[in-house]
């Protein structure tokens, strides 16, 4: 089973400023037939299910504010928000779709400073 | 709209039973196949089970397998996961989401989008 670590486990970031979470996965997540990184982010609020933000690793979902920009390749992958917006508070979680069982970091606690 | 509603959630005795549904409307369940994803009170998101747009195949994390079974009714769009021989750590809200269906050479989930708002299971004495 390829299991996804993120870092931090929270972070407390000001108004405008730059959050950066990381998120490795124990095995590559990297499709060498398409290219494509089989890895997905999501925000989650208190109360709400979670809500996709970006998939193929960098690719925004629409209606996605272009703050949040995903990015890395293989084991290796960071969700970062541009500018913390108060909207912006939740926990983020990565997901791997590449084989079974599909499986998803343990979440990064976003607030604000 | 795009929607998916879950039910059929509450509070059962360990060693019970439950069935859950979940809904669609906006969309054909068979298009693309589903899965469920829980989350104990305060914890992250684990899969749980998917099947296939056809129904013909599904899949089982460890920790359900031969308790849970998922199914699903093409002509009513519902899914199912019917879980028995419930214990504690059953205890999660149960989110039923739909896959974009992207295959690997291993796998054909994708990334989950929609989402159902979740059905909350306590298993407690």
């Amino acid at each position: 089973d390829i299991v996804m670590t993120q870092s931090p486990d929270s972070l407390a970031v000001s108004l405008g400023e730059r959050a950066t979470i990381n998120c490795k996965s124990s095995q590559s997540v990297l499709y060498s037939s398409n290219n494509k990184n089989y890895l997905a982010w999501y925000q989650q609020k208190p109360g709400q299910p979670p809500k996709l933000l970006i998939y193929w690793a960098s690719t925004r979902e629409s209606g996605v504010p272009d703050r949040f920009s995903g990015s890395g390749s293989g084991t290796d992958f960071s969700l970062t928000i541009s500018s913390l917006q108060a909207e912006d508070v939740a926990v983020y979680f990565c997901q791997h779709y590449y084989s079974t069982p599909p499986a998803f970091g343990q979440g990064t606690k976003v607030e604000i400073k | 709209e795009v929607q998916l509603v879950e039910s059929g959630g509450g509070l059962v005795q360990p060693g019970g039973s439950l069935r859950l549904s979940c809904v669609a409307s906006g969309f054909t369940l068979t298009t693309h196949g589903m899965s469920w994803v829980r989350q104990a009170p305060g914890k992250g998101l684990e899969w749980v089970s998917a099947i296939s747009g056809s129904g013909g195949s599904t899949y089982y994390a460890d920790s359900v397998k031969g308790r849970f079974t998922v199914s699903r009714d093409n002509s009513n769009n519902t899914l199912y996961l019917q879980m028995n021989s419930l214990r504690a750590e059953d205890t999660a809200v149960y989110y039923c989401a739909n896959g974009s269906g992207h295959c690997s050479s291993a796998s054909c989930y994708g990334w989950f989008d929609p989402w159902g708002q979740g059905t909350l299971v306590t298993v407690s004495s």
